[in-house]
């Protein structure tokens, strides 16, 4: 049972231009969301998170955005750079399993100049 | 300086051997996790450690045993290694136990088994 999905395994954007990454979550409980970025041969490295008792949470280029009702949150970044490109893994931390991480199964971003 | 640090980086082994992966933070957390990306990409928890004592134990075959020394490190044993064992192995650190929030990762321990 896959309680965070990613369901596009790849996004390719234009420099300069937003990236829109997607996430959905099926566990009413997560209240708590984390978005890591991993480059090939590194570990995931943390980017940015959001409670659900916001909205949005912004940083930089990074926005995070949380549809409670539709069960969804998305990553825009603006503008996008070459040097965005990684995958990214949204994830949710599951309280009642001893605060274990649920990963979604990532989104690999090309950045193109 | 390096905050979570795995040991070996790679490692090439064959079935039915036995190793370890060895994992340190300096960030003088408190919990620390190690986590499997298989072939499919998806990174799953295996194991987690709070102060050494063992908080997070998934459906993990008991091939695989962690040991925890203290807080800093948590190693992980693997006993009669199989080809399905082929995998990224992370660790992982953060503050809180039972609240993960921001956890932070290794560099990853890329074992196959031939």
């Amino acid at each position: 049972d896959q309680q965070v999905k990613q369901n596009s395994p790849s996004l390719s954007v234009q420099e300069g231009r937003i990236s829109i990454l997607n996430c959905d979550y099926t566990n009413s409980m997560f209240d708590y969301f984390l978005w890591y970025k991993k480059y090939p041969a590194e570990g995931p490295t943390f980017l940015i998170s959001i409670s659900s008792i916001k909205d949005k949470n912004e940083d930089g280029r990074f926005t995070v955005f949380l549809n409670k009702s539709a069960k969804h949150l998305s990553l825009h970044i603006v503008p996008s750079q070459p040097g965005d490109s990684a995958v990214y893994f949204c994830a949710a931390p599951h309280y009642n399993q001893g605060g274990k991480l649920i990963f979604g199964q990532g989104t690999e971003l090309s950045v193109k100049p | 300086d390096t905050a979570v640090s795995q040991t070996p980086k790679y490692l090439v082994t064959q079935m039915g051997n036995d190793k370890s992966i060895k994992c340190e933070q300096n960030l003088g957390h408190d919990t620390m996790y190690w986590y499997k990306q298989d072939s499919k990409k998806f990174l799953k928890i295996m194991f987690s450690y709070n102060n050494k004592e063992l908080i997070i134990n998934e459906t993990v075959p008991n091939r695989f045993s962690p040991k925890s020394p203290d807080k800093a490190h948590l190693n992980l044993h693997i006993n009669s290694l199989e080809l399905g064992d082929s995998a990224v192995y992370f660790c992982a650190s953060s503050q809180v136990a039972g609240s993960s929030y921001e956890q932070y990762f290794g560099p990853g321990t890329r074992l196959t088994v031939t």
